[in-house]
C-alpha cells in the first residue's frame, strides 16, 4: 500500500529536550516536506526537500532541523524544543511532473506534539 | 505576500442539498491552485489541481473552478461521507512553497 508513515504518532515531552520526528514514504517520490498546523493559522510549511542531500526552509523554519539522506526518509529534529512547537506536525510527499506539481502531495496520518 | 482566504469556515447542509465552498486568492502570478479534502485525525487527501482561469475539474460529487481571483468547490447532492474540512491552496510562480488556506468545515446531515 503506497503510504507515508510517520512515527510517534502522539509525543509529550519538556522544553529542551531533543527530539526527531520520522518520515517515511514507500512510493519513490523525489519531493518531501513537512508542515505544520495550529488552528486558526491552517498549514504552514516548515522544511521541504527536492531529492537527496537537497533541504531548502518553508515559512516557518525557525527551531526545526531536515536531513535527507536516503530517497525514501525525511525525519524532522527539534534540537531544543519550546512550547511555541506545540502542534500538529504533516510530512507529505510526492512525484512532481512539472514545476506546479509538487503541490500534489500525499500526506502522512501526522503526529501530534505537546511540549511542556 | 500570497493570501489565500476561505469561506465560510462551516457549513452545515442536509443530504442532497448542493452548495459552493470560496477559495479568494491574491498571488503573483498562479502556478496552482490546490484543493485538498481533511477527515478529522488525518492528513490532508489531494483532490484537484487548476492552472488557469476557466479551467475546471469534476471528482464523483465534487467539482473545482477558478478565475482570475477566486475558486469554487461546488457540491452536488453531497451525501453524509463528504463531511470533511475542505483545504485550497496556492503556489506562486518561481516559489515551490504552497500557502494554504483555514478550510472549509463541511457538514451533511443525513
Amino acid at each position: 500500500e503506497a503510504q507515508v508513515t510517520q512515527n510517534p504518532r502522539y509525543l509529550i515531552t519538556v522544553t529542551g529536550k531533543k527530539l526527531t520526528v520520522t518520515c517515511s514514504q514507500n512510493m519513490n517520490h523525489e519531493y518531501m516536506s513537512w508542515y505544520r498546523q495550529d488552528p486558526g493559522l491552517g498549514l504552514r510549511q516548515i522544511y521541504y526537500s527536492m531529492n537527496v542531500e537537497v533541504t531548502d526552509k518553508g515559512d516557518v523554519p525557525e527551531g526545526y532541523k531536515v536531513s535527507r539522506k536516503e530517497k525514501r526518509n525525511f525525519p524532522l529534529i527539534l534540537e531544543s524544543p519550546s512550547p511555541n512547537q506545540t502542534s500538529l506536525y504533516f510530512c507529505a510527499s510526492s512525484f512532481p511532473s512539472g514545476v506546479s506539481s509538487y503541490n500534489e502531495q500525499f500526506f502522512g496520518p501526522g503526529t501530534r506534539l505537546t511540549v511542556l | 505576500e500570497d493570501q489565500v482566504t476561505q469561506s465560510p469556515e462551516a457549513l452545515r447542509l442536509q443530504e442532497g442539498e448542493s452548495s459552493s465552498l470560496n477559495c479568494s486568492y491574491t498571488v503573483s502570478g498562479l502556478r496552482g491552485l490546490f484543493w485538498y479534502r481533511q477527515d478529522p485525525g488525518k492528513g490532508p487527501e489531494f483532490l484537484f489541481t487548476l492552472y488557469s482561469a476557466g479551467e475546471e475539474k469534476e471528482k464523483e460529487r465534487l467539482k473545482a473552478t477558478l478565475t482570475k481571483k477566486e475558486s469554487f468547490l461546488h457540491i452536488t447532492a453531497p451525501k453524509p461521507e463528504d463531511s470533511a474540512t475542505y483545504l485550497c491552496a496556492v503556489q506562486s510562480g518561481g516559489s515551490y512553497i504552497p500557502t494554504f488556506g483555514r478550510g472549509t468545515s463541511l457538514i451533511v446531515h443525513p
